[in-house]
């Protein structure tokens, strides 16, 4: 299994140019989610999808966009880069699981490796 | 929105040293995750702990979950260097089990 994929890996951008990133999973998951890290940082939620044809916004969706087509992709979309978007953006999908004890469902996450994007 | 602080934010610590990383909220949480994230790379999840007063451990590592769900705390005994990285807790917010929040990052480093 390749788990989560992205590409492209390192890009940079001039201001105003728009580009899509791109997150494949192989792992038949319904929810997908896009983050980005600032360097030191924690993640911050983009974007995400509970399954195909369905996404809603997280904490930060402002300049950018996302489509579901199919289960396998999501891919995030950036329409007029800003340098406030140099980021390192991680895609990652989530597998639930159902803890007996607790009645309650624990996620899991996978990550892909990232992609660092430069604005200049 | 809930969020979730860490503390500290650095640690640079000798190999054979133990170390706490702390997470904490003003607000309750189902369950608390940790991820551990090297250099380059994404997130990988630790472990989730479900349950107020819950200790999980995974080998040299042990997990607390507070009491009262609004804190958590990782505790490393004997680090060494591979324990190096960015250590991440989250949590689903209230009302929804779709998304996490994620705190602000512990980034530990472990030197010989």
């Amino acid at each position: 299994n390749a788990g989560v994929t992205q590409t492209p890996k390192f890009r940079i951008l001039k201001i105003g140019q728009s580009m899509t990133l791109q997150c494949t999973q192989d792992m038949n998951h319904n929810y997908m989610y896009w983050y980005r890290q600032d360097p030191g940082m924690g993640l911050k939620l983009i974007y995400y999808s509970v399954g195909a044809g369905i996404t809603d916004k997280g904490e930060v969706p402002n300049g950018y966009n996302v489509s579901r087509s199919t289960t396998e992709d999501f891919p995030l979309r950036l329409e007029l880069a800003a340098p406030s978007q140099t980021s390192v953006y991680f895609c990652a999908s989530r597998k639930a699981n159902w803890d007996w004890r607790e009645g309650q469902s624990t996620d899991t996450q996978y990550f892909g490796p990232g992609t660092r994007l430069t604005v200049l | 929105t809930q969020l979730l602080e860490q503390s500290p934010q650095f640690l640079s610590i000798q190999e054979g040293e133990n170390l706490t990383v702390y997470c904490n909220s003003s607000s309750v949480f189902s369950s608390l995750q940790w991820y551990r994230q090297e250099p380059g790379e994404g997130p990988v999840l630790l472990v989730t702990v479900v349950t107020g007063g819950e200790v999980k451990k995974l080998k040299r590592l042990t997990f607390q979950f507070g009491d009262a769900r609004k804190d958590s705390s990782l505790h490393i005994t004997a680090a060494q260097p591979g324990d190096t990285g960015l250590y991440l807790c989250a949590g689903p917010p209230t009302g929804t089990a779709s998304k996490l929040t994620f705190g602000t990052g512990t980034r530990l480093q472990v030197t010989l």
